[in-house]
């Protein structure tokens, strides 16, 4: 099992519709990611987050420690949101050494005009 | 204030060649972390390095791969030897400093490597 869990593996919504990820994981962490990975490649950090909630333009993340799951969703959904969104954790492993960002496989999001 | 930069964006090499990935961290930047997608996989920590110090290699292969980041210069991820199967895109980030759990890493372009 890995230590981080996204669902859906595949998401297509039609514009307007409001778009919830979900992240679950399973080790102690400090922080949380929500990145953006475009068609093209390239990576953007969206957002960090270690409790609460944060909320930037039609995007919002959600975590909550207890139950170690985190949320991103999205407002009035739109074609450019069209891309692959990866929750990462940053965890120090059982093997010890530094703490690293551990990634799940990401949600692929398509929206359709 | 340029982001983090990496070169080449797309590398073909044959089998038994080495491959060299090049990482320029923001200005201010001390911290470089380097990260492999292979296709279809989510991506995973390789190594962690500050200016002249390699902090943490425990997701670098055991053989071939190595990795520096000098007192000058860009981050060098090098690959000796490539086999099909370190084809993958190789990024990048940068963070400013350890000390508060805080800091975001900030994300290269990536280096498609491509082993025919």
């Amino acid at each position: 099992k890995n230590e981080v869990e996204q669902s859906p593996q595949n998401l297509t919504a039609q514009e307007g519709e409001f778009i919830t990820i979900n992240c679950s994981y399973s080790v102690g962490i400090s922080a949380l990611h929500w990145l953006q990975q475009h068609p093209g490649g390239g990576i953007v950090s969206l957002f960090m987050l270690s409790s609460g909630k944060k909320k930037h333009g039609r995007l919002i993340a959600t975590i909550n420690i207890q139950e170690k799951h985190s949320s991103l969703h999205i407002t009035a959904s739109h074609p450019r949101d069209s891309a692959v969104y990866i929750c990462a954790v940053r965890s120090r492993s059982s093997q010890g050494g530094s703490e690293k960002l551990v990634f799940g496989k990401g949600t692929k999001l398509t929206v359709n005009p | 204030n340029a982001g983090v930069m990496q070169n080449p964006r797309h590398l073909v090499r044959r089998r038994g060649q080495e491959a060299r990935l090049r990482c320029s961290p923001m200005k201010g930047h001390s911290h470089v972390y380097w990260y492999r997608q292979l296709p279809e996989e989510g991506l995973k920590f390789m190594v962690y390095l500050q200016k002249e110090n390699i902090i943490d290699e425990s997701g670098m292969p055991k053989e071939r791969f190595s990795a520096e980041f000098p007192k000058e210069g860009p981050s060098i991820l090098r690959i000796q030897q490539v086999v099909r199967g370190d084809s993958a895109a190789y990024f990048c980030a940068s963070s400013p400093q350890m000390g508060s759990r805080r800091e975001t890493q900030y994300f290269g372009p990536g280096t498609r490597l491509l082993v025919l």
